[in-house]
């Protein structure tokens, strides 16, 4: 079945450090959606991408889908203390969502 | 507009024993997922349904049963309760398949 893969697991960044999170997919996606989950929080969807090497920008979050569309990226510059929280990517499949493994991104003031 | 409410909010059971995870939907969306999620593992989904009445198998569907009888609620049942259950549990829904969930605020389950 369809595989979404995040890397990294975990990353630890200072405040004002760039963060970036990668996701891949085993298979051809009709389109991308990122989500982010607050420490003790529930999953909120933030933006999709539909087409191939699109790119979207809120605030300081960039995100990119693939020219292939199996892959997509999600930057943050200059990471605030209100950014943590885990970065989910996730790809459609009938009727349904295979969501990442997610990214844990911890900002340290 | 309360959106997703899931109930209880935390829940510990004895291994064995049954309980139902409600979830109530009051945007009249036509499907609604259930994921679990553990740590290192990201959000599987268990059942799902896309519409009233129908329910679906997803990748974690053992041990677990689902209602879809009205289209604002999705139950999801224990029957016996292990201690491999123990996890945070999230309904979702959608109004047009896989795009754009609204969670609820999950239900925190430990099984002893």
């Amino acid at each position: 079945g369809q595989q979404v893969m995040q890397i990294p697991q975990y990353q630890h960044v200072q405040e004002g450090e760039d963060f970036t999170t990668y996701c891949n997919s085993s298979t051809t996606l009709s389109n991308i959606q990122w989500y982010k989950q607050r420490p003790g929080g529930h999953p909120v969807f933030l933006i999709q991408l539909v087409k191939s090497g699109e790119v979207k920008k809120q605030k300081r979050l960039t995100f990119q889908f693939g020219e292939a569309k199996k892959n997509s990226s999600l930057h943050i510059t200059a990471t605030q203390t209100t950014d943590v929280g885990t970065y989910f990517c996730a790809g459609p499949g009938y009727g349904k969502l295979t969501f990442g493994q997610g990214t844990i991104l911890t900002v340290h003031p | 507009n309360a959106g997703v409410t899931q109930t209880p909010k935390f829940r510990v059971l004895k291994t064995g024993q049954s309980m139902t995870l409600l979830c109530a939907q009051d945007m009249n969306h036509e499907y609604m997922y259930w994921y679990r999620q553990d740590p290192g593992m990201g959000l599987r989904l268990i059942h799902y349904s896309v519409g009233e009445g129908t329910t679906a198998k997803g990748e974690v569907p053992d041990g677990y049963n689902v209602s879809r009888l009205k289209k604002q609620n999705f139950l999801l049942g224990l029957e016996s309760a292990a201690p491999s259950q123990t996890s945070v549990y999230f309904c979702a829904s959608s109004d047009q398949g896989a795009y754009g969930y609204t969670f609820g605020s999950g239900t925190r389950l430990t099984v002893v």
